[in-house]
């Protein structure tokens, strides 16, 4: 089954601190893996893909297939990464692009 | 500016009534799907569509209906709303062409249902 987990429902670290928001996930295809990110009022958006292999906004995830993971990585958190975070895993069929999403992180940084 | 809206923001309701929330989007996408958020279990798909003449039902459909007017617009309806379908519901649209599996989200529709 198509599956993606983040284990944590709430991630709370101080300004300058590292971060890790994990992701695992359950796919028997070769997995297509996001990151979207909800700020406080404003509409959930994509932070960063696996295939472009980007960083944004510090923000880095690898994808480790041995592992089934695709956590996120920021070296130096600031505040305005204060948000509730999603993994999400194209799903495909037909060439589509569905999107399963995991449960949610909310990152909250401390000053 | 391009983008994808939807109606009502926010709508509070009683068991058993009608209710119809409606996403309109100017990107000229032709995907769309409605998803909704629940605290702790994240955002889960209901329906989602590829063109006007494809509907296809996602993860949790029982107890929802939808209509693709246009390529424009996908409407959600709940025939018989119940309180466990109070949640935040988003529209969002992809691009078939680009394939980059991103998705453009609506602000969202708040629904309560007492």
């Amino acid at each position: 089954a198509q599956r993606v987990t983040q284990p944590e429902k709430l991630l709370s670290v101080f300004k300058g601190a590292p971060v890790e928001l994990k992701c695992n996930y359950s796919y028997s295809g070769s997995p297509e893996l996001f990151w979207y990110v909800q700020y406080s009022r404003q509409r959930l958006q994509l932070l960063l893909r696996h295939i472009s292999r980007e960083s944004i906004k510090g923000f880095t995830a690898d994808l480790n297939k041995g592992e089934t993971s695709f956590h996120l990585k920021k070296p130096f958190a600031q505040e305005e990464d204060s948000a509730m975070y999603y993994c999400a895993l194209a799903s495909y069929g037909g060439a589509t692009n569905k999107l399963i999403f995991g449960t949610g992180t909310l990152l909250a940084v401390q000053p | 500016d391009a983008d994808v809206t939807q109606t009502p923001r926010n709508r509070i309701t009683k068991t058993g009534k009608r209710i119809m929330l409606e996403c309109s989007q100017t990107k000229g996408h032709d995907r769309m799907y409605w998803y909704r958020q629940d605290p702790g279990l994240g955002l889960r798909l209901i329906y989602y569509s590829f063109d006007v003449k494809d509907i296809n039902k996602g993860e949790i459909s029982d107890g929802y209906s939808v209509s693709r007017q246009a390529q424009a617009k996908f409407s959600l309806s709940l025939e018989s709303a119940i309180p466990n379908q109070t949640a935040l519901y988003f529209c969002a649209t992809s691009d078939f062409l680009s394939n980059t599996g991103e998705l453009f989200f609506g602000e969202g529709s708040r629904l309560t249902v007492l």
